[in-house]
């Protein structure tokens, strides 16, 4: 098994609601990943869990909240969003962090978008 | 700052002939370079690597290439079928805080015609 699942396809959410995004992994991966990427750009990365434990958070404002329940979910909570953060989240796993055949393999990312 | 430059926004080929496609960097300290190639409402799929220390790789028919006195490389895709029809992701891996991350282009539109 070689995907990486993410819910829901399509999200949304007005500027005060509360949504989380959820991604799953089953190929015992340790290193998980939130993107961001808006039409015609390329990913950005905004969180990097290793481990279970938050490893890189490239300065995303507080409005999202990652989550690592454990080692095959990683959550994304949303809370107060503005419609500039519409675009599409993507998850991302690799076998670990560091080291050769540094490989990501990818979720079909969920669609977001802010009224 | 672009650290991953992928100049040509799309890029038309006739089926059978060779595709390549280009990226540039600015950084030495990359360790690692990756080709993502991206279909619509998807998400990207790793596609081939090579390490810093080589100068090619090669899986099917896609081959990278790495010329680091030049900071480049580029991906070939020979001979080009319409199913290739996708954005094409370079990407480089460098450590930061102990952790390996990817820094993506922007990405090139590959058209193959049949």
């Amino acid at each position: 098994d070689t995907e990486v699942t993410q819910t829901p396809k399509h999200l949304v959410m007005g500027m005060t609601n509360k949504k989380s995004l959820k991604c799953e992994q089953h190929m015992g991966h340790r290193a998980m990943y939130w993107y961001k990427q808006k039409a015609k750009k390329p990913p950005e990365l905004m969180f990097v869990y290793s481990y279970e434990k938050l490893s890189i958070n490239e300065s995303v404002p507080s409005r999202f909240s990652p989550e690592c329940p454990n080692s095959s979910l990683l959550n994304l909570h949303l809370h107060a969003l503005q419609p500039e953060d519409s675009a599409l989240y993507l998850c991302a796993s690799s076998q670990d962090l560091v080291g050769a055949s540094y490989e990501q393999y990818f979720g079909p990312g969920t669609r977001l978008t802010v009224t | 700052d672009q650290q991953v430059k992928q100049n040509s926004p799309s890029l038309s080929v006739q089926e059978g002939r060779i595709s390549i496609l280009n990226c540039d960097y600015t950084n030495s300290m990359f360790d690692y370079f990756l080709w993502y190639k991206k279909y619509p409402a998807e998400g990207p799929t790793f596609l081939i690597s090579i390490s810093s220390i080589k100068d090619k790789n090669e899986d099917g028919r896609f081959t990278v290439f790495l010329n680091k006195s030049a900071k480049h490389l580029s991906l070939h895709i020979v001979p080009s079928q319409p199913g290739d029809s996708a954005v094409y992701f370079c990407a480089a891996t460098i450590l930061q805080g102990g952790s390996e991350k990817l820094v993506f282009g922007k990405g090139t539109k590959l058209t193959v015609n049949p």
